[in-house]
């Protein structure tokens, strides 16, 4: 069946250090694949998506290329701020069903 | 748009008690899902509804879980009778799906559940 499968956190860095959160996936065909994010005490809320190879999603300074030859989607941010701690899942979606496969989740915390 | 609305935010209650989580989607979205969430577990999907009838409740722990949706607006998920392990952070969430294409779900605060 599909799967996701995220890097183990916690992820700690520094505010304005480089972030990357690898996320692979296991899928017969072309999911779309998505980023959420949870702070603290909410619910999750997507942050970005792709819904085709090469696409890239980006928001908020967040970026993920959709790469079908690796089957990933690893999420990016090239300078991270306090206010970006928070919980990351990646997850995956057919066309058709909107059901979504979620990984476990990664949590970031950056200090100041 | 007020987003998915659900109710109570937080619930404490006792073993081998009623509970029900209660939620409204988005107005004019057609997919309902409940989620639990757990340290051990992470998140997972319980039940899936698209124009208020239930497509899939594979994800449904045991028969004390059950789950309706009367109407367009309105959804809960009752457990009869509660048990410690229920305890966990209960999501719903909503969706728009218009000719077969995926699209985003709006997840509401959930409702973090003790039983104790």
């Amino acid at each position: 069946g599909d799967s996701v499968t995220q890097m183990e956190g916690p992820v700690t860095l520094s505010e304005e250090a480089f972030l990357t959160i690898n996320c692979t996936y296991t899928a017969t065909g072309y999911p779309s694949l998505f980023w959420y994010v949870q702070y603290p005490g909410e619910g999750l809320q997507l942050l970005l998506k792709a819904t085709k190879a090469d696409d890239k999603g980006s928001n908020k300074g967040f970026e993920a290329t959709y790469r079908k030859e690796t089957t990933s989607f690893h999420l990016e941010k090239g300078s991270v701020q306090v206010s970006d701690s928070a919980v990351y899942f990646c997850a995956l979606s057919w066309g058709g069903y909107s059901t979504l496969t979620f990984g476990k989740g990664t949590m970031l915390l950056v200090s100041p | 748009d007020a987003g998915v609305i659900q109710s109570p935010r937080h619930e404490v209650t006792e073993m081998g008690q009623e509970v029900t989580l209660r939620c409204k989607p988005i107005s004019g979205h057609d997919y309902l899902f409940w989620y639990r969430q757990t340290m051990m577990r992470g998140l997972e999907l319980l039940i899936y509804f698209n124009n208020n009838v239930p497509i899939d409740d594979s994800g449904m722990p045991e028969d004390r879980f059950s789950a309706k949706m009367p109407n367009a607006s309105f959804s809960t998920l009752k457990i009869q009778p509660s048990e410690p392990r229920d305890s966990a952070v209960y999501f719903c969430a909503s969706s728009w799906t218009s000719g077969g294409a995926t699209d985003t779900q709006y997840f509401g605060p959930g409702t973090r559940l003790t039983v104790l």
